[in-house]
């Protein structure tokens, strides 16, 4: 069964740091590939998903996330963060066929002034 | 409406009792789902509707949980004979068919304390 590794569960960092948030699957077959985040109070949202095509997908707010398929990962990036970036990032897949999200246990970002 | 939307936003129920929760999905619809995240864990798929059918209920924990839905819109989530490990927030989220290539919209969740 499919898995989601997010092994970071709080990254500190300050702002217009870069930051790098870290996620592997576990199935090779093929997959859909999802970041969505969860501000304070809000609920989840997505960010970016990679269905098909370029390998590297990007956000309206700066983020980007890069498919490698060879080390099953899809770590989502951000040259230089925003206090409004504060949040939880949570990575989810599913395997094409499927209908269901399989979570990763989400990491926790704050932003240092 | 405007966005999927659960209630309550907050259930504080004893031991022992039962529990119904309810999701408002995006209207037009067909699909709905519903997660369970406990404190410091990611989101457990729960089960999935497509219109008013069940094809997947793998996530359901035990035969305590089950879930209906009518007409294609409100679901309800039901826990009998609550017990405290249920206790964590209950995520709604509807899409427009199913299938793991649609974005899935959320709720706001249900925050259930078993005491």
């Amino acid at each position: 069964a499919q898995s989601v590794t997010q092994l970071d569960s709080q990254v500190p960092v300050f702002e217009e740091a870069p930051v790098e948030l870290r996620c592997n699957y576990s199935s090779s077959v093929s997959v859909y590939l999802f970041w969505y985040v969860q501000y304070p109070n809000q609920g989840l949202q997505l960010l970016l998903k990679y269905l098909s095509g370029s390998t590297l997908v990007e956000s309206i707010n700066g983020f980007e996330a890069e498919f490698n398929k060879s080390q099953t990962s899809f770590h989502l990036r951000k040259p230089s963060v925003h206090i409004s970036d504060t949040a939880e990032y949570f990575c989810a897949v599913s395997d094409q066929g499927a209908q269901k999200l399989v979570f990763g246990q989400g990491t926790r970002l704050t932003i240092n002034p | 409406g405007a966005g999927v939307s659960q209630s309550p936003s907050n259930k504080v129920t004893e031991k022992g009792k039962d529990v119904e929760l309810r999701c408002d999905p995006i209207s037009g619809h067909t699909a709905l789902y519903w997660y369970r995240q406990r404190l410091g864990q990611g989101l457990e798929f729960l089960i999935y509707f497509q219109g008013n059918s069940a094809p997947d209920k793998s996530g359901l924990p035990s035969d305590r949980f089950s879930a209906e839905r009518t007409g294609e819109s409100v679901s309800t989530l039901t826990i009998q004979r609550t017990q405290q490990e249920d206790s964590a927030v209950y995520l709604c989220a509807s899409s427009q068919i199913a299938g793991g290539y649609n974005e899935q919209f959320f709720g706001p969740g249900t925050r259930l304390t078993v005491l």
